[in-house]
């Protein structure tokens, strides 16, 4: 079973610049994690999809960022314009099941200048 | 609102001897509950789970945890430690109301001695 794929692995920009991160999930896997992890902190959720719906995007600043899943497979997470505290690992996760464990992927290293 | 705490950011332990890192929640309802392990420059790793059943999990590696409802706590254990366990262990917690939402802890740091 192919894991969760995240591009790209590395990406450095300038403050107010955009970005874009892209998940393909595993095959099946209706729920869909994005986290933001800092440096020395724990996985923080940012957005759960359940197939292409937004089941809680509470902790999601919305006004800088935005995400999707298309059909219900693929995931964009989009930030603009990006500040210096968005420097962190961007990891998504997915699973099967609610009542399952769910699959990282090697996550988005981003780093705003 | 739904919570994990880890309240210890490092545990030492000498190679051989048990080692038990610690996590306690707050959910509403009954919880799903998991760990996992990050090496560095990795990704996480599912370690174990508890959905329901016998409260003693058994998991990858010779990990073990316990969950107690009462204590509303999920204690990560091995009986003999390894240098090659050292790494980051995070704890999970995932609510059975409010979209199933799984949220993780800040992470305790696991430095095992030869």
């Amino acid at each position: 079973e192919a894991g969760v794929a995240q591009s790209p692995r590395y990406k450095i920009i300038e403050k107010r610049q955009s970005v874009a991160f892209w998940c393909n999930p595993i095959s099946g896997h209706a729920t869909l994690y994005w986290y933001q992890q800092i440096l020395g902190q724990g996985p923080k959720l940012l957005i759960q999809f359940q197939n292409n719906g937004v089941v809680d995007d509470s902790q999601l600043p919305k006004d800088r960022f935005s995400a999707e899943r298309l059909k219900g497979v693929d995931s964009t997470l989009k930030i603009q314009p990006a500040k210096l505290e968005d420097s962190a690992v961007y990891l998504c996760a997915t699973c099967r099941r609610l009542n399952t464990e769910a699959f990282f992927g090697q996550g988005t290293r981003l780093t705003v200048v | 609102a739904q919570s994990v705490a880890q309240p210890e950011d490092q545990v030492n332990v000498a190679e051989g001897n048990p080692l038990t890192v610690k996590c306690t929640y707050s959910v509403s309802g009954n919880p799903y509950l998991f760990w996992y392990v990050q090496y560095p420059n990795r990704g996480l790793q599912f370690l174990l789970k508890y959905i329901t059943g016998d409260n003693l999990v058994k998991g990858s590696y010779g990990f073990e945890a316990e969950f107690n409802k009462s204590q509303t706590s999920f204690h990560l254990k091995k009986p003999s430690a390894l240098v090659s366990d050292s790494a980051l262990y995070f704890c999970a917690v995932r609510g059975l109301t409010g979209g199933f939402k799984t949220i993780f802890g800040a992470g305790t740091r696991l430095f095992v001695k030869a």
